[in-house]
């Protein structure tokens, strides 16, 4: 069964520029879940979706946004890109309910230069 | 006070011994209870949950989970070389499908 994925591996950008991360879930998970995990802070959550629609998150202005589409992929973005938001960028997914547990993909590594 | 709280470690144990670490949360209204090992570079990898008062085993790995005391631990026994990681523990309440990390603890595995 493959895990959740992530693309891009890497993405540098620069002061400004608009960033696309993508996540596919596990196959039969319908919740999908974004964390920031920047260098010394630890994993914070950013967003949850779950059937299409954002059901929760975080305390990230909302430059941070996203969607989730009908086979349950999702994309987050983030506009208007500072120099803080380098991070690396995890995707979760879990079946739906609160009490599942979330697994991880590999991650995307955001760079603002 | 962090919601979640663990010992920033690093917490070094020789190969074989059994190595303990431990995570205090702030919310009572906690449901589940989760423990990821994240490799230098790497994404977490879910490791254990546990959602009832009491212990869970999984090989070498036993989750302890007191609500009371509004604390759960992990414990490795055997411990080997390639467990030097680290382990966060989150907690997730039902109301909100979130979870909330720790910042993890470092274990060092000495050969």
């Amino acid at each position: 069964e493959a895990g959740v994925t992530q693309s891009p591996t890497h993405l540098i950008k620069t002061r400004g520029q608009q960033a696309t991360l993508r996540c596919s879930p596990i196959s039969g998970h319908t919740s999908v879940y974004w964390y920031q995990q920047a260098l010394g802070l630890g994993l914070q959550f950013l967003l949850w979706y779950d059937e299409g629609e954002e059901r929760n998150r975080g305390n990230f202005p909302p430059r941070f946004s996203g969607r989730q589409f009908p086979n349950y992929s999702s994309e987050l973005n983030v506009n208007a890109l500072e120099l803080e938001d380098s991070a690396l960028y995890l995707c979760a997914s879990s079946p739906q309910g609160s009490l599942q547990p979330q697994h991880f993909g590999d991650g995307t590594r955001l760079s603002i230069l | 006070q962090k919601e979640v709280e663990q010992n920033s470690g690093p917490l070094s144990v020789p190969e074989g011994a059994i190595a303990s670490l431990n995570c205090t949360y702030s919310d009572r209204g906690s449901q589940s209870f989760f423990w990821y090992r994240q490799y230098s570079g790497k994404s977490p990898e879910l490791i254990m949950f546990i959602y009832s008062n009491g212990d869970k085993e999984d090989g070498r790995f036993t989750a302890q989970l007191n609500k009371a005391s509004q604390y759960v631990s992990l414990l490795i026994r055997d411990s080997q070389p390639s467990d030097s990681a680290t382990y966060l523990c989150a907690v997730g309440m039902d109301s909100s499908y979130k979870l909330i990390f720790g910042s993890g603890t470092r274990l060092l595995v000495r050969p």
